[in-house]
């Protein structure tokens, strides 16, 4: 069973960082590239970055570039998604999702950027 | 940035009617490969996305033939035939044609 499980949301001030991972299993997660989509507080779902099977090619949204970075660790099956200068905007619930279709998805890792 | 719109419904839809949610992207998703580059999502209450439709009208894997995918290059529509409760939630388009990917703003079913 395909199975995506982010970890490391939680409450943080503006302007600083925080890490989320998504450990993967029930494939093979190196075979396949990965995307990190989040959904503000009642809102919609937002795209926020890619990345391919061997991490040497990435893709953000234009208000997390610079401040954002996706990344990988195939051999923990394991995405990650190291998000710096956070702001209040960036408040929402943080999806990871296999492939280009985003056939599967996590359960979601909160994070609230607030003083 | 490819724009994404989706039309409403008008909920609440009785159970056993069919619905068409209806998405418009500002781009054609038709690639030069003949195909075209849309999925389809259910949020349930409460829960993550699933995908349900993949290159505007490929059935993802476990999800029920009441729901098929059509269109044209930008002009697309989600049909689901004899509306269920389960099938009550959001439903989003996608492209994923370009980046950044781009979602529409989401079409509830709610069920009479």
């Amino acid at each position: 069973e395909v199975q995506l499980v982010e970890s490391g949301g939680g409450l943080v001030q503006p302007g600083r960082s925080l890490k989320l991972s998504c450990a993967a299993s029930g494939f093979t997660f190196s075979n396949y590239d990965m995307a990190w989509v989040r959904q503000a507080p009642t809102k919609g779902l937002e795209w926020v970055a890619s990345i391919s099977t061997g991490g040497g090619n990435t893709y953000y949204r234009d208000s997390v570039k610079g401040r954002f970075t996706i990344s990988r660790d195939n051999a923990k099956s394991t995405l990650y998604l190291q998000m710096d200068s956070l702001r209040s905007e960036d408040t929402a619930t943080y999806y990871c999702a296999r492939r280009t279709n985003l056939d599967a998805w996590g359960q979601g890792a909160s994070v609230t950027v607030s003083s | 940035d490819i724009v994404m719109t989706q039309g409403a419904l008008p909920n609440p839809v009785p159970s056993g009617e069919s619905a068409s949610i209806t998405c418009q992207s500002s781009k054609s998703l038709l690639h030069s490969n003949g195909k075209t580059y849309l999925n389809w999502y259910l949020q349930r209450p409460g829960q993550s996305p699933q995908l349900l439709i993949y290159w505007m009208s490929t059935r993802a894997s476990g999800v029920s033939d009441r729901f098929s995918g059509s269109g044209s290059g930008t002009d697309f529509t989600l049909k689901i035939s004899s509306v269920e409760a389960e099938d009550v939630g959001v439903y989003y388009c996608q492209q994923f044609l370009e980046y950044p990917r781009t979602f529409g703003g989401g079409t509830k079913l709610e069920l009479k």
